[in-house]
């Protein structure tokens, strides 16, 4: 059972325009939320972050919402460029007593268009 | 800037080859761990291990085992290579820290595709 939910494999925008990626979440021991973004042939790099006791973190063009009530949170990315095209992971930290692990989303795809 | 290297870009094994995946980071972090990522996965957590010669299972160990003898090192073992091990291998590191930052971020390796025929 996927603790962590991307809902939308794909999404595709005009370039220019806002792009928001959600994510959805099962388990409320998490504490601590990250967004990844991850070009072809090349591993994840960190984006940015949020931690449970806010709900907005922003960026520069970057803003990620967190909604505890809703176990919801989103990514706004906004004006969207072609460099943005990229899949996103969205993943959520619980610490173990050992590591902190990450469980990640399955991803979404986001192609901004020229 | 941290660097986590990854042995191989691509990798094509036989069914029933022991098969070595290296990584190495380069930022004197506690912390590594091995990731596979398949389509509508995600990535899904292996081993990992927060000390040289720790180690602890992720989600789906079953198949791989691992080795950490150094700091900087963490090996991923594929002890006889199955048609299902057949994905993208993503090795990351991080700091310890005690939770809550941004430092928790975990930094990727380039990943290995690996074929397993």
């Amino acid at each position: 059972d996927q603790q962590v939910k991307q809902n939308s494999p794909s999404l595709s925008v005009q370039e220019g325009r806002i792009s928001i990626l959600n994510c959805d979440y099962t388990n409320s021991m998490f504490d601590y939320f990250l967004w990844y973004k991850k070009y072809p042939a090349e591993g994840p790099t960190f984006l940015i972050s949020i931690s449970s006791i806010k709900d907005k973190n922003e960026d520069g063009r970057f803003t990620v919402f967190l909604n505890k009530s809703a176990k919801h949170l989103s990514l706004h990315i906004v004006p969207s460029q072609p460099g943005d095209s990229a899949v996103y992971f969205c993943a959520a930290f619980t610490f173990s007593g050992s590591a902190r692990q990450l469980t990640f989303g399955s991803g979404t795809q986001l192609t901004v268009l020229p | 800037d941290v660097k986590v290297t990854q042995s191989s870009r691509y990798l094509v094994k036989r069914t029933g080859e022991k098969v070595f995946l290296e990584c190495v980071q380069d930022m004197d972090h506690e912390n590594m761990f091995w990731y596979r990522q398949d389509p509508g996965l995600g990535l899904r957590l292996i081993y990992f291990s927060y000390d040289v010669k720790m180690k602890e299972k992720g989600d789906i160990p079953e198949g791989y085992s691992v080795s950490r003898e150094k700091k900087e090192r963490f090996s991923l073992i594929l002890e006889s290579a199955s048609t299902n091990q057949t994905s993208m291998y993503l090795c990351a590191s991080s700091p310890w820290t005690s939770g809550g930052t941004s430092t928790d971020t975990q930094y990727f390796g380039p990943g290995t595709r690996l074929t397993v025929l």
